[in-house]
């Protein structure tokens, strides 16, 4: 069946540090991928999005290439803040599954000043 | 513009219990998505409505059930409530239902059955 799979958390980093998410996920045919980030105490804030094969999703210095040979979406920022301290969800949707949203497990990213 | 909002906050029920969550989407979505975030784990599809009918149905048993108002907001039901039952339920409202169309989320609602 379908399905995300995350790198294990929690995730602990000096700020300004490189940060990598890993994402990996199964499905058939070509799913829309997804980057969701919760606060603490907060619901699910889309962070950036890709449709298509090669598309790269952006938003506030994170991104993610949709890679279709790998079947991965990694998330990647060049310099990470306190302020980015939450857990990351990797999530997809199939094209004949409406809204359904498959979501990984969740990363939890600790920024030390 | 307001964003998608849910009621109560917080709630606690005892086992064999019925709750019921309500949520209200963004003006103009006509969709609203329900999904289970049990601590530490990723959120898991319960239902999706669009334009009130029922869309799609995530693997969960008849205890739990949704209804969609002419307004777009929706209610989800739990019945005999369960300590498993124990987790945020998030509601989320999008435009339309399809493959591209992006979801808001709402703040969630804690339920704690004891």
């Amino acid at each position: 069946g379908n399905s995300v799979t995350q790198m294990e958390g929690p995730v602990t980093l000096s700020e300004e540090a490189f940060l990598t998410i890993n994402c990996t996920y199964t499905a058939t045919g070509y799913p829309s991928l997804f980057w969701y980030v919760q606060y603490p105490g907060e619901g699910l804030q889309l962070l950036l999005k890709a449709t298509k094969a090669d598309d790269k999703g952006s938003n506030k210095g994170f991104e993610a290439t949709y890679r279709k040979e790998t079947t991965s979406f990694h998330l990647e920022k060049g310099s990470v803040q306190v302020s980015d301290s939450a857990v990351y969800f990797c999530a997809l949707r199939k094209s004949n599954q409406g809204g359904k949203l498959i979501f990984g497990q969740g990363t939890e990213l600790s920024v030390k000043p | 513009d307001a964003g998608v909002t849910q009621s109560p906050t917080h709630l606690i029920k005892t086992r064999g219990q019925q709750v019921t969550l309500r949520c209200s989407p963004i003006s103009g979505h006509k969709s609203v998505s329900w999904y289970q975030q049990v601590l530490g784990q990723g959120p898991q599809f319960i239902f999706q409505y669009y334009e009130k009918e029922e869309r799609g149905r995530g693997n969960f048993p008849d205890r739990f059930s949704a209804r969609q108002f002419p307004n777009y907001s929706s209610e989800l039901n739990v019945n005999a409530l369960l300590l498993g039952d124990s987790a945020l339920y998030l509601c989320a409202s999008s435009l339309v239902s399809g493959r591209g169309d992006e979801q808001y989320f709402g703040p969630g609602t804690r339920l704690t059955v004891t």
